[in-house]
């Protein structure tokens, strides 16, 4: 069970260029999440996902795009990439929560990737 | 006002020493309170989990919930080495959709 995966670890991309961050987890959770975090500013969500073909905005979704085709991938993509996306970007995942169910908010999260535009 | 505040000032006590962590809310709807560890280069993981007031032992670790406050508290005691990391605090409504609101962090460094 590896939990929650992401790559690559580190990136450098060039002002304008592209990428997708992969997110992958094996733990069947229905809702996944994309962080970001900067230096002494905590984590800041930027999209999640509720179940597969369902996304939604978070606080910071300017700049990037997500898609959710299947339970275990939540990838994150950066179109015309910008020095103010410099950060660490971390996946989590969990199940959803009810007070029934026993399951908590808890979320998994990933290690990360590190990525800096210049 | 943001809805979770942490102060995100660095913190170094020696080996053994207490460590005092704490966070202040302003959403009175939140019921589930959590302590995330993030230690260098890594994602946080899930340190303590507790629902409305009262206290959480687990180990070396409490965690205190005093809702009429709005106040939250992680102790560390016969703190250690490994205990040098990030201190996330964070807290959620459960009212299904998981969101959860994040404090920025408290960096601890113990030192030996």
């Amino acid at each position: 069970n590896a939990g929650v995966t992401q790559t690559p670890k580190f990136r450098i991309l060039k002002i304008g260029q592209s990428m997708t961050l992969q997110c992958t987890q094996d733990m069947n959770h229905n809702y996944m999440y994309w962080y970001r975090q900067d230096p002494g500013m905590g984590l800041k969500l930027i999209y999640y996902s509720v179940g597969a073909g369902i996304t939604d905005k978070g606080e910071v979704p300017n700049g990037y795009n997500v898609s959710r085709s299947t339970t275990e991938d939540f990838p994150l993509r950066l179109e015309l990439a910008a020095p103010s996306q410099t950060s660490v970007y971390f996946c989590a995942s969990s199940y959803p929560f009810t007070r029934t169910s026993g399951s908590t908010d808890t979320q998994y999260f990933g290690p990360g990737t590190r990525l800096t535009v210049l | 006002q943001k809805e979770v505040e942490q102060d995100p000032g660095p913190l170094s006590v020696p080996e053994g020493a207490i460590v005092s962590l704490n966070c202040t809310y302003s959403n009175s709807a939140f019921q589930y309170f959590m302590w995330y560890r993030q230690y260098s280069r890594k994602g946080p993981e899930l340190l303590m989990y507790t629902y409305s007031s009262g206290n959480k032992e687990d180990g070396r670790f409490t965690a205190q919930v005093d809702k009429s406050s709005k106040y939250i508290s992680l102790f560390i005691r016969d703190s250690q080495p490994s205990d040098s990391a990030t201190y996330l605090c964070a807290m959620s409504v459960g009212d299904g959709n998981n969101r959860l609101a994040f404090g920025k962090g408290n960096q601890v460094v113990v030192i030996p």
